[in-house]
């Protein structure tokens, strides 16, 4: 069965702190999709990344940057010299590609406070 | 730019009430999703539809149904709403691609049953 574990609840780090949010997930499937999504206070969830599982390379877009280790079944999100619009949940997400109904599996989120 | 809109954004219904929520997407995807969100749970599917009239269960559809007459819009009814159901509920969207696509979400509704 498929699984996403967020396993840090809450982080709070002062303003320009680079932050790593953590994601690790199951599956027995050998192709699928890796996903971000950012919710800020507004609520609506804001997609940030999809990686698919035969693409490791490491990604980096602007102050963001996401680390794919298959090995580890690993992906992890690092903000760098965070910045207090960054201050939102995030959730880490997956999805299989046996069924036709792009189902996602979501973690359970990881609430980030920026410090001014 | 996909725009996925819900009917309200807060809600205040009575227990036993029946209550509809809305969700419209204007970007002729096929896949439509209901989540609920709730502290420390993270997002739970509800149901999704991939087709108009066709609807499939997710993880938990106790309590609900939905309804997509349809492609850009997507239902879901509490037949009769209990406190437990209190919740931030998310609608999104996503088309059919070869491969899976990212979901598109609307700005939620928070219900309050009381």
């Amino acid at each position: 069965a498929q699984k996403v574990t967020q396993a840090q609840t809450e982080i709070s780090v002062v303003e320009k702190e680079d932050v790593t949010l953590d994601c690790v997930y199951e599956t027995r499937d050998t192709t699928y999709y890796l996903f971000w999504y950012k919710q800020p206070p507004s609520g609506e969830l804001v997609f940030l990344i999809r990686r698919n599982s035969f693409d490791e390379q490491n990604e980096i877009s602007g102050r963001y940057s996401w680390n794919f280790q298959k090995s580890t079944s690993s992906f992890n999100f690092t903000i760098t010299a965070s910045q207090v619009v960054d201050s939102a949940v995030y959730f880490c997400a997956l999805s299989e590609t046996v069924n036709r109904d792009d189902k996602i599996i979501f973690g359970k989120g990881t609430r980030l406070h920026i410090l001014p | 730019d996909v725009k996925v809109t819900q009917s309200s954004r807060y809600l205040v219904k009575r227990t036993g009430e029946k209550v509809f929520l809305e969700c419209v997407q204007d970007m002729d995807h096929e896949n439509m999703f209901w989540y609920r969100q709730d502290p420390g749970l993270g997002l739970r599917l509800i149901y999704f539809s991939y087709d108009v009239k066709m609807k499939e269960k997710g993880d938990i559809p106790e309590g609900y149904s939905v309804s997509r007459e349809k492609k850009e819009r997507f239902s879901l009814i509490l037949e009769s709403a209990s406190t437990n159901q209190t919740s931030m509920y998310l609608c999104a969207s996503s088309p059919v691609a070869a491969e899976t696509d990212e979901q598109y979400f609307g700005p939620g509704t928070r219900l309050t049953v009381t």
